[in-house]
């Protein structure tokens, strides 16, 4: 019930590119579902967010879709660069009652000049 | 968002000694969080402190191995005791404000 499944493990993808990391996550009371984004030797730092009363949000380069009959979002980077390069991991929380983060495995993103 | 400072950055320590990690946040948060996380892995809740009251630990992590220290709305503390080579790892602290923010973790190692 606490899990999210994230995948793939790692993505190359060429500057330009679209990479897509997917998550699904069991337990249906969540209602906050961040994603973080983590260079080596750094914390993870808070990408974007999305709550469920909505299918998608946009910011920047990044956005989530977020389908809730299926308990799946995922993450799309437009216009990928060389600096996108870095893990990325997906996460879920109760956060109206201010419970912890569930975070998913990761995702190793290359993106390749 | 809060900012996290968290240190040491880095340590390499004896085993069996003790090392105690120091998280300061730049405003008042009422929930801190303490993680592990292997390199190249996800990351592993160890506990969650709130000012005020005893931390509640994950299942794994126990207190005398792990004790934290909350004493104000702005700082936490975590004490890694008698440690192992098992022990080497990235630590990393976080606060919840408006979002859940991360320190830039410590890198353990134990020798």
């Amino acid at each position: 019930q606490q899990q999210v499944k994230q995948s793939p493990q790692s993505l190359i993808v060429q500057k330009g590119g679209i990479p897509i990391i997917n998550c699904a996550y069991e337990n249906t009371a969540f209602d906050y579902f961040p994603w973080y984004q983590q260079f080596p030797g750094k914390g993870p730092a808070l990408l974007i967010a999305i709550r469920p009363d909505v299918s998608e949000k946009k910011e920047g380069r990044f956005t989530i879709s977020f389908n809730k009959s299926a308990k799946q979002f995922s993450l799309h980077i437009m216009d990928s660069q060389p600096g996108d390069s870095a893990t990325y991991f997906c996460a879920a929380s109760k956060e109206t009652s201010g419970s912890r983060l569930t975070f998913g495995e990761g995702t190793q993103l290359t993106v390749n000049p | 968002s809060a900012v996290i400072s968290q240190k040491p950055s880095r340590d390499i320590c004896q085993r069996g000694t003790s090392l105690t990690i120091q998280c300061q946040v730049d405003s008042q948060v009422t929930m801190m969080f303490w993680y592990r996380q292997q390199p190249g892995q996800s990351l592993t809740l160890i506990a969650t402190a709130n000012q005020g009251s005893e931390a509640t630990y994950e299942s794994g992590f126990v207190i005398d191995k792990f004790p934290i220290s909350r004493p104000n709305l702005t700082f936490s503390t975590l004490t890694v005791s008698n440690m192992s080579p098992e022990d080497s790892s990235i630590y990393l602290c976080s606060a919840r404000d408006s979002g859940y923010t991360f320190g830039s973790g410590t890198r353990l190692t134990v020798v």
